[in-house]
């Protein structure tokens, strides 16, 4: 098994461009997690899904952050317009479910600079 | 709202010094779960308590959960420098999948 895949791994962009994360969770999982991570805030969870479905978004920043799930096997975090304080570490992470014993299991994340 | 507090936030040992991290929730968990990241890294997924009580070991890794399922520990015995990295906690509250992180402990190890 190949874990959680996100592209791309490091992405440098102006403030106002539109960002657009990528995430392939492992098959057969069926919840999918958008985490933040700085240094000031640490870990923070963004949206998760169930079965491509969006449960919970209130850790969404802002309208300029979107998530969508077409499919079982992928999910993109858009922003737009970015802002330098967007800057951060964004990882995807997938599960089969914590009832069922299993944890979360992260992708390798993707390092977000807005100059 | 819900939080995961964690102590201490560094720990620099010395290589075969035991070493524990301590994490406290505001509100009564359904379960709580552990992670290390190593520098760059990413969390990897370490353990999950769910029972009041419960203790598990991996090793040279002791796992705690409180009796009021609010709080929980990890120890390591006699570190090496593998283990180096940060440990968090991470509490679902309820029936939720919101999983919560502690704020992590960084350990460093002296050779």
């Amino acid at each position: 098994d190949a874990g959680v895949i996100q592209s791309p791994r490091h992405e440098v962009t102006e403030m106002g461009q539109e960002v657009t994360l990528r995430c392939k969770p492992i098959s057969g999982h069926d919840y999918l997690f958008w985490y933040r991570q700085t240094m000031m805030r640490g870990l923070e969870l963004l949206i998760y899904f169930n079965n491509n479905v969006p449960i919970d978004d209130s850790g969404m920043p802002e309208d300029r952050f979107s998530a969508k799930m077409p499919n079982a096997s992928f999910s993109t975090l858009k922003i737009q317009p970015s802002e330098p304080r967007d800057s951060a570490v964004y990882f995807c992470a997938s599960s089969l479910g914590w009832n069922r014993g299993y944890g979360y299991t992260f992708g390798s994340g993707t390092r977000l600079t807005v100059v | 709202g819900q939080q995961v507090m964690q102590i201490p936030q560094y720990q620099h040992v010395q290589e075969g010094e035991d070493f524990t991290t301590y994490c406290n929730s505001s509100t009564t968990l359904s379960n709580i779960q552990w992670y290390k990241q190593r520098p760059g890294g990413h969390p990897v997924f370490l353990i999950q308590l769910v029972k009041s009580g419960e203790v598990k070991k991996q090793k040279r890794l002791t796992f705690q959960f409180g009796e009021a399922k609010k709080n929980s520990s990890l120890h390591i015995t006699a570190t090496q420098t593998t283990d180096v990295g940060t440990y968090f906690c991470a509490g679902l509250p309820g029936s939720s999948y919101k999983l919560i992180f502690g704020s992590g402990t960084r350990l460093l190890v002296r050779p």
